[in-house]
């Protein structure tokens, strides 16, 4: 879906780097999210924000940190990138004040760390 | 706990057929459900979603099925295209009723296409 967008699309990093991945949305939605893909485990959340002052934490929130720089820019950071942090990572945004959170999502950011 | 399964991980189906995918909930209280297809290389698609006041809901070439008595969820996918092949994910809102946004997804099932 367009209105979502990921950069970069692929990523090769090394052990111990810092690396950021972001996300930007023109779907006017207030609430954004991280996902976190791996083979045969679905999708799992890594953090969420509901409004730019709102930021918390999913499953498996360890090792990574995010930045909700203004309504439509969501970026999710790795401090220090280890292996198993190699996955397909998803951001996904949804209105608020509905009982329909459909969430929409981008076309993902492939990371390989080695 | 919570848990969304599906319940094959891989489902072969004939060009023309209908494919139906199930999912099993562990929530008794889950009131909104949605299902998701993804392609190879791109981000989940919403398909179609399904409150927990409904049975079944009903879109173009699929139809969601819900039965709260046993606490499953299927999707069927009418006179099955090629284009259909792609993994296909359930998910349900967590907590329920809380509007919290949060969603808890299954692994997934594969659909296969055969010409």
């Amino acid at each position: 879906d367009a209105d979502v967008t990921q950069t970069p699309r692929n990523r090769i990093t090394k052990t111990g780097k810092r690396i950021m991945l972001e996300c930007s949305q023109t779907k006017g939605h207030d609430r954004m999210y991280w996902y976190r893909q791996d083979p045969g485990l679905g999708l799992r959340l890594i953090y969420y924000s509901f409004d730019v002052k709102d930021i918390n934490k999913g499953e498996i929130s360890d090792g990574y940190s995010v930045s909700r720089q203004a309504q439509a820019k969501f970026s999710l950071s790795l401090e220090s990138a280890i292996p198993n942090q190699t996955a397909l990572y998803f951001c996904a945004t949804s209105k608020a004040g509905s009982w329909k959170e459909t969430q929409y999502f981008g076309p993902g950011t492939r990371l390989l760390v080695l | 706990g919570e848990s969304v399964g599906l319940h094959l991980p891989t489902l072969s189906v004939q060009e023309g057929d209908n494919s139906i995918i199930n999912c099993a909930y562990s929530n008794s209280a889950s009131d909104y459900f949605i299902w998701y297809k993804q392609e190879s290389g791109k981000g989940p698609q919403f398909i179609i979603d399904i409150r927990s006041n409904m049975d079944k809901r009903q879109g173009q070439r699929v139809t969601v099925l819900l039965n709260k008595t046993v606490k499953h969820l299927s999707l069927q996918i009418a006179a099955t295209q090629p284009g259909d092949s792609a993994v296909y994910f359930c998910a349900e809102n967590s907590p329920p009723g809380g509007n919290t946004g949060k969603l808890i997804f299954g692994q997934g099932t594969t659909l296969q296409v055969k010409p």
